[in-house]
């Protein structure tokens, strides 16, 4: 059964500190995106990659996060250093792209959790 | 600015009647319409997408598109219990090459 896996499902931290989110899209996909969820705000954009190169990142505040993908297997979203205000749920979710057809359907991970004190 | 836009609810509606829920997009020239459901604490899964003008059916679920007045609706019939949760409106603005853009959902609450 394909699926997104993310890593850590929740995190709790202390503001200052570093924080590391994972993801493994699935096999196959050449996109992967990164989005965080809040009430407020709902889904973002933060970053996205098609064929492990960074498209656009213009969603993520530049001096404290980074987005990468060092392999096929692993995008990773780092925060450092975190505020209180970037608690919320980050999704990472992948899906494939092709220049024939429009595509769209995106699947998303269970989610990271983080909550920043 | 490419913007969704949703009613963010709660939407009651008791069990067996129709759910309407609606959307608007800001960018005449969008391509593609996904509906997205998020149960509380879960993540968004696509229940449906249309990319002509008129109605698609998909079981219980019915989206409809109307590209000139820049609004896409899901219907949901003899709505149940299970149908409860948060319903996503997503666009892609731009030919499939670009990342979707998702409205902040609206919240169907199914009475019982």
């Amino acid at each position: 059964d394909a699926r997104v896996t993310q890593t850590p499902r929740h995190k709790v931290t202390e503001m200052g500190q570093e924080v590391t989110m994972r993801c493994q899209p699935i096999l196959g996909h050449n996109t992967v995106f990164w989005y965080r969820q809040t009430m407020m705000q709902g889904l973002e954009l933060l970053a996205y990659f098609r064929n492990r190169a960074p498209l656009d990142d213009s969603g993520m505040p530049k001096d404290r996060f980074s987005a990468e993908m060092p392999d096929a297997t692993l995008a990773t979203l780092k925060i450092q250093p975190s505020e209180p205000r970037d608690s919320a749920v980050y999704f990472c979710a992948s899906g494939v792209y092709h220049p024939r057809w429009v595509t769209g359907e995106l699947f998303f991970g269970e989610g990271s959790r983080l909550t920043v004190l | 600015q490419k913007e969704v836009e949703q009613n963010s609810g709660p939407l009651s509606v008791p069990e067996g009647a129709i759910a309407s829920l609606n959307c608007t997009y800001s960018d005449r020239g969008s391509q593609s319409f996904f509906w997205y459901r998020q149960y509380s604490g879960k993540s968004p899964e696509l229940i449906m997408f249309i990319y002509s003008n008129g109605d698609k059916e998909d079981g219980r679920f019915t989206a409809q598109l109307n590209k000139a007045s820049q609004y896409v609706s899901l219907l949901i019939r003899d709505s149940q219990p299970s149908d409860s949760a948060t319903y996503l409106c997503a666009v892609n603005f731009n030919s499939g090459n670009t990342p979707l853009v998702f409205g902040k959902g609206t919240r169907l609450s199914v009475i019982a």
